[in-house]
């Protein structure tokens, strides 16, 4: 069936470094992709949004890339500190009216 | 702090017992939603609530009750649970309902049902 996931569930990085995670999606009619950071004991927190006419959205030390024809969606994260462990979920929206439907998530440990 | 807060944050029940747990949003938002977080699975939207009706229910087993009193309260009665219900329970909130996408979530609540 129709699903948004992820390629890797574990993901280590030096701090410092820079970190990029990755999600799949199988609707081609989605438009709308938001990642979200949760921390541990802590609900998921919006970070960053992209809509499908877009290939590219910077925030603040994050920047999401959306590749159409693969279906793929990736969050890099600049400089990672060790306040950006935490488990990263894509999601997908398929138009204004609909759910969410997330991922599964990939944990990010940063190594000092 | 996301404006979103839910009570208990943990809580133990046997499978013969009654719970409720209750999720309060301070930001004004006229939607909200009830998500099942369980280990190495995705979120799973159980139900969404816009102006205080009930909009979807995602076939969420009857064990489960929500009710949504006012636009800033929600709440999930609980009965009869089996184990794997064992999950953590996060509340959620938007402008818009139906599939408002910037939500805001609360802490969740962990539920063991032993």
């Amino acid at each position: 069936g129709e699903s948004v996931g992820l390629h890797l569930p574990t993901l280590s990085v030096q701090e410092g470094d820079n970190s990029i995670i990755n999600c799949a999606y199988s609707n081609s009619a989605s438009d709308y992709f938001i990642w979200y950071k949760q921390e541990s004991g802590k609900g998921p927190q919006f970070i960053i949004d992209i809509r499908s006419n877009m290939d590219k959205r910077q925030g603040q030390r994050v920047t999401v890339l959306l590749n159409k024809t693969v279906k793929h969606l990736s969050l890099q994260i600049a400089a990672t500190q060790p306040g950006d462990s935490a488990v990263y979920f894509c999601a997908e929206i398929r138009n204004r009216d609909d759910k969410i439907i997330f991922g599964k998530g990939t944990r990010l440990h940063i190594l000092p | 702090e996301t404006g979103v807060t839910q009570t208990p944050r943990h809580l133990v029940m046997g499978m013969t017992n009654k719970k409720s747990l209750k999720c309060e949003q301070h930001l004004g938002h006229n939607a909200m939603y009830w998500y099942k977080q369980s280990a190495k699975k995705p979120l799973e939207l159980m139900f969404v609530y816009s102006l205080e009706e009930r909009v979807e229910n995602n076939s969420v087993p009857s064990r489960f009750s929500p009710e949504c009193p006012n636009s800033s309260h929600l709440f999930l009665h609980l009965h009869t649970l089996q184990p794997e219900d064992s999950a953590l329970y996060l509340c959620a909130s938007s402008q818009g309902g139906g599939g408002s996408y910037e939500q805001y979530f609360g802490p969740g609540t962990r539920l063991t049902v032993t």
